[in-house]
């Protein structure tokens, strides 16, 4: 089946900085989607993103279906921005998701 | 516009009995998913179903079932808890099928825990 991998795997920030997320996957998706999960457990959605270039407020993403991966930037990061991001991709009728990247941000 | 409702958010069971879970999808969405959520093992994809029919199945025994009933409410089950089933269960609506290039909303999850 289709293999996602995300990384780093742990990202530790000082508030203000920049961070950039990686996620590659194995083969041709239908479609990708970026998750933030918080305290609770809850996965909110961050971007539907099959391709292309989406931004909302200090978070960006990028898909470049062509070459199999995605980047999820995130700009002056602030401590609300700390938990654990998915990304997660449709394919062969299901959904995977990655391990995540788990962003500790610093005040 | 609601939200996916799961419920109940907590759920404590003892080895051997059996436990339903229930999700809610948002008005109008026809597809729910169901995952489990473990330390070790990460986001694993269970069962999807869409308009009552189960349409995937990932690699569960066959311990974890469940069904969508005509308002697209769906229910999971596991019977026969093992120690090993306690994790974080989340659901999953989208308006489409799996595959049909649609967003997928989660549900804030059922934390279950088997002593």
């Amino acid at each position: 089946g289709i293999q996602v991998e995300q990384s780093p795997p742990d990202l530790i920030l000082q508030e203000g900085a920049n961070s950039t997320l990686r996620c590659n996957f194995s083969d041709s998706v239908n479609n990708l989607q970026w998750f933030h999960q918080n305290p609770w457990g809850q996965l909110i959605n961050l971007f539907y993103i099959p391709s292309g270039t989406k931004q909302n407020g200090r978070l960006s993403a990028t898909t470049v279906a062509t070459e199999r991966y995605s980047l999820l930037y995130i700009s002056s990061s602030q401590t609300t921005d700390s938990g654990v991001y998915f990304c997660a991709v449709e394919a062969y009728n299901d959904m995977r998701f990655g391990a995540g990247t788990r962003l500790t941000v610093k005040p | 516009k609601a939200g996916v409702t799961q419920t109940p958010r907590y759920l404590i069971k003892t080895r051997g009995q059996q436990v339903t879970l229930s999700c809610s999808p948002i008005s109008g969405h026809r597809s729910v998913s169901w995952y489990q959520q473990t330390p070790g093992q990460g986001l694993q994809f269970l069962f999807e179903y869409f308009s009552e029919t189960q349409r995937n199945k990932g690699n569960f025994p066959g311990r974890f079932s469940g069904r969508q009933f005509s308002n697209s409410r769906s229910e999971m089950n596991v019977s026969t808890l093992e120690l090993g089933d306690s994790a974080l269960y989340l659901c999953a609506s989208s308006l489409k099928w799996t595959g049909g290039r649609t967003e997928a909303f989660f549900g804030q999850g059922t934390r279950l825990t088997v002593v």
